[in-house]
């Protein structure tokens, strides 16, 4: 089982450009979570995915920012016109749980380091 | 609002030296706390958390919610220990959804 996959490890984007960061969760594992980590802070959460569904959104900024999880294929945050405030450590996590998950199995990424420039 | 803080950023020690890694939360219910840690160029992974009462690689953490504390504690450090520690709170019925306190980055000095 290779773990939660992320990538690219590093992307960097001019500003206005797109941003694309992808997750394929454990093997098994049908919930992922993308969480935001600033220079000099801790990780914050920003949304909660099952397959084809968004459950918790309430971390997301509410515009230039989006994710999806579909039937197939890796969990996509997706952030449009980037600009410089957006560069920062972007880990995802997944659990074979939604509910619960963070005592079963719950395992991160080695996340995507993104700089604007 | 729930708040998790670590108050050293850095922390040095000695090999053999006891370490104590600080963490107090804010919340108003009943948490539950966990200490992640993130070795040099490895992803991040759980330490420990409170509920299970265990110890892991020698590291202890007990919940004292009077002082709504959740310190790391080593009795005898290995320079293996050097690594950013992370604090976290989970609550309010989300027990999904991770706050992080900003870490303590520990070294352990040969």
């Amino acid at each position: 089982n290779a773990g939660v996959m992320q990538n690219p490890r590093h992307l960097v984007r001019r500003r206005g450009q797109e941003a694309r960061l992808r997750c394929s969760p454990m093997k098994g594992h049908s919930h992922v979570y993308w969480y935001r980590q600033l220079p000099e802070e801790g990780l914050k959460f920003m949304v909660y995915l099952q397959k084809e569904n968004i459950i918790d959104e309430s971390g997301m900024p509410k515009e230039r920012f989006s994710a999806e999880f579909p039937k197939e294929g890796p969990s996509i945050l997706r952030i449009q016109q980037v600009v410089r405030g957006d560069s920062a450590a972007y880990f995802c996590a997944s659990s074979p749980l939604g509910q619960g998950g963070l005592n079963y199995g719950y395992t991160f990424g080695s996340g995507t380091r993104l700089t604007v420039v | 609002a729930q708040r998790v803080t670590q108050p050293e950023k850095l922390l040095s020690v000695f090999k053999g030296a006891p370490v104590e890694l600080k963490c107090n939360y804010s919340y108003s219910g009943s948490p539950e706390l966990f200490w992640y840690v993130q070795y040099s160029r490895q992803r991040l992974q759980l330490l420990l958390r409170h509920i299970s009462r265990e110890s892991i690689k020698g590291f202890t953490a007990d919940l004292n919610k009077g002082e709504t504390s959740f310190h790391l504690k080593k009795p005898f450090a290995q320079e293996e220990d050097s690594a950013m520690y992370y604090c976290a709170l989970s609550g309010g019925g989300s027990n999904y959804k991770l706050t992080f306190g900003k870490g303590t980055l520990l070294t352990v000095n040969p």
